[in-house]
């Protein structure tokens, strides 16, 4: 399949480490995150969401921590494994909006 | 395979033809999304449809563009007079939104992405 994100920053962890991948957003406004997770070739897969009323949210293996004070979204994945490698997408909608504004992406490599 | 589709996955074409994408969304989601994506930049916003209704459009959406969704079923995008510029991804995705109220905000969705279809104009 194609590369998705040729030249996107990268996070290259060991595998087994723990990975937190940064996003910063651009509306004050907005009240709902998700993050995406985009393998080459494929559309992204949505991964965990949060509501502004929120400030952390956990799945499984993964955990999503929001602070609107400076408006930053992280992701965290646990014990990361071969199969995390993608590109991760932060997401923001706005108050009963539809029009979901992507973050520009980061690729996430992990090592053997 | 009962996730969001989309025909074809390539599509080469010459500068100046029309092309017509496909979407098939998830069958009970009222929400059907078109979006473009440029290599290592995110997703872009084009247009969305609540059942057969086109809500929201985006000023990336020139003239050239036009969207449908017959019956509130499968999308279509096409593009007239394609440019060079216009090679990229074109990604559909679906939901399905529902007010939850236990979480104090208000609507709530998760939308679900095709695979995309990649066009290259010549």
């Amino acid at each position: 399949g194609e590369s998705v994100g040729l030249h996107l920053p990268t996070l290259s962890v060991q595998e087994g480490d723990n990975s937190i991948i940064n996003c910063a957003y651009s509306n004050s406004a907005s009240d709902y995150f998700i993050w995406y997770k985009q393998e080459s070739g494929k559309g992204p897969q949505f991964i965990i969401d949060i509501r502004s009323n929120m400030d952390k949210r956990q799945g499984q293996r993964v955990t999503v921590l929001l602070n609107k004070t400076v408006k930053h979204l992280s992701l965290q994945i646990a014990a990361t494994q071969p199969g995390d490698s993608a590109v991760y997408f932060c997401a923001e909608a706005f108050p009963y909006g539809q029009n979901f504004v992507f973050g520009p992406g980061t690729r996430l490599s992990v090592l053997p | 395979d009962t996730g969001v589709s989309q025909n074809p996955r390539h599509k080469i074409t010459k500068r100046g033809q029309n092309v017509t994408f496909r979407c098939d969304p998830i069958s009970e989601h009222n929400r059907l999304y078109w979006y473009r994506q440029t290599l290592g930049q995110g997703p872009e916003f084009l247009t969305y449809f609540q059942n057969e209704a086109q809500l929201e459009k985006s000023r990336l959406l020139s003239d050239r563009f036009s969207a449908e969704r017959p019956k509130g079923s499968f999308s279509t995008l096409e593009i007239q007079r394609t440019e060079q510029g216009d090679s990229a991804m074109y990604l559909c995705a679906s939901s399905f939104s529902v007010y939850v109220a236990g979480e104090g905000l208000g609507y709530q969705e998760t939308q679900y992405f095709g695979p995309g279809t990649r066009l290259l104009v010549l």
